[in-house]
Order: C-alpha cells, then sequence, then structure tokens
C-alpha cells in the first residue's frame, strides 16, 4: 500500500521561506511531484524528483532522499499569491498512478 | 493551446441518480487519468485510460465507469449516486501512458449529491 504523510496547515510571513514536508512509504517508487492548488482551482505542477538531492527552479525547490522515504518543497521570498494548498504526490510501480498526500494548506500572511 | 477541460464545471444531483461528467485532453496527449478530490483531502485515483483501453483502476465500486474515444476525449459516469460522491472530480492528461510524464488537470467538476 501506500502512505503519504505531510502537514495539514502552515503559516508563514510574505518574504520569508517556508519548508513543507513530504514523508512516504510506498510499495514501488517512480518518482515524487510537488504541485500547487489554488481553492477552488486545479492542481497545477510544480516539481518532480526522482533522484536524491535538491531540484532548484526559481523561488521553489524540491527534495528527496529515497532511502529515508523524504521530501521537501522550499519555498522562498514568500508572496502572498503562495497561499495554497501544497501536494505532495507518488508515482508509484507501474508509473501510471500517482497518490497523493491530503495537503498542506499554507497562509501567508503580511 | 486549449489545456484540459472539463465539463460541466458545478452540478447538483439527488441520491440515485447518475452522473456524467467529460474531459478533453490537451492536443497531443493520448492518455486521460481520473481522480476523486474530496474537501480537504488529496486527489484519489479513479481510472487511466491510454488509447482507449482501461490501464488502471483505483479502489472504486462498480458503480463507476469510464471510457475513451477515438479522439481521446473521455467520459466518467458514475451510477445511483451516494452522498458520498460530492467531489471535486478532476481529469488530467499526459503524453504517454508510463513514465514521469507531468500530469496536467483540469479545473475540475464539482459533483453535489443532495
Amino acid at each position: 500500500g501506500q502512505n503519504i504523510d505531510q502537514p495539514t496547515e502552515m503559516t508563514a510571513t510574505e518574504g520569508a521561506i517556508v519548508q513543507i514536508n513530504c514523508t512516504y512509504q510506498t510499495s514501488g517508487f517512480n518518482g515524487l511531484f510537488w504541485y500547487q492548488q489554488h481553492a477552488g482551482e486545479a492542481p497545477t505542477f510544480l516539481s518532480y524528483n526522482v533522484l536524491d538531492g535538491l531540484e532548484e527552479k526559481g523561488r521553489f525547490s524540491s527534495f528527496l532522499s529515497r532511502s529515508k522515504g523524504y521530501s521537501y518543497l522550499l519555498l522562498k521570498e514568500l508572496q502572498m499569491k503562495d497561499s495554497a494548498s501544497y501536494l505532495c504526490a507518488v508515482l508509484g510501480a507501474g508509473s501510471y498512478q500517482l497518490t497523493f498526500g491530503k495537503g498542506t494548506k499554507l497562509s501567508v500572511i503580511p | 493551446d486549449a489545456g484540459v477541460t472539463q465539463s460541466p464545471t458545478h452540478l447538483i444531483k439527488t441520491r440515485g441518480q447518475h452522473v456524467t461528467l467529460r474531459c478533453s485532453p490537451i492536443s497531443g496527449h493520448k492518455s486521460v487519468s481520473w481522480y476523486q478530490q474530496v474537501l480537504g483531502q488529496g486527489p484519489q485515483f479513479i481510472f487511466q485510460y491510454y488509447e482507449k483501453e482501461e490501464r488502471g483502476r483505483g479502489n472504486f465500486p462498480d458503480r463507476f465507469s469510464a471510457r475513451q474515444f477515438p479522439n481521446y476525449s473521455s467520459e466518467l459516469n458514475v451510477n445511483a449516486l451516494l452522498l458520498g460522491d460530492s467531489a471535486l472530480y478532476l481529469c488530467a492528461s499526459r503524453v504517454g501512458s508510463f513514465g514521469a510524464n507531468v500530469l496536467t488537470f483540469g479545473a475540475g467538476s464539482r459533483l453535489t449529491v443532495l
């Protein structure tokens, strides 16, 4: 089976840095995705990691440790528009199905 | 280019009714997946179709069915609706069936069952 855990809610200040953690236990692993979802909207792709290490893309970075079943999403220079839910998702064995965590609701305050 | 389009955007049904949701993938994408997202939860996998064939099915009852057409668009059907079927139904498309192709989601169809 698959189990993905991430914090339910986080609050951070505009301009700050926030790290959203995700731990997973899965039967088979073919990569980990992070998606951003604003309320009432579709999830949008942020990052993909399949090898250990850090992937940087502008203000957003994502890290993966396969041996620890752990990933994090790092958001720098927070903006009010970053207030959203952040979904961690694992691509499992067979590589056709994404298993999502429950999402972390991030609130950015002035 | 148009993204993934879904219709209808909102609908209200009563228990026991049937619903059909529609999805048009991004041009050139041959794979369509359906996900159910209950309020406050992450999306849960229902089906994947590729080249008109079912390639995967999640843990959903037989009341849920889907199909993919020659133009790669897709329908999700849910029979004998229950209150618990109230959710946002997301369609996602990608180029291929396997591997790390990025899933692109549509805005979803929000179903309310009364």
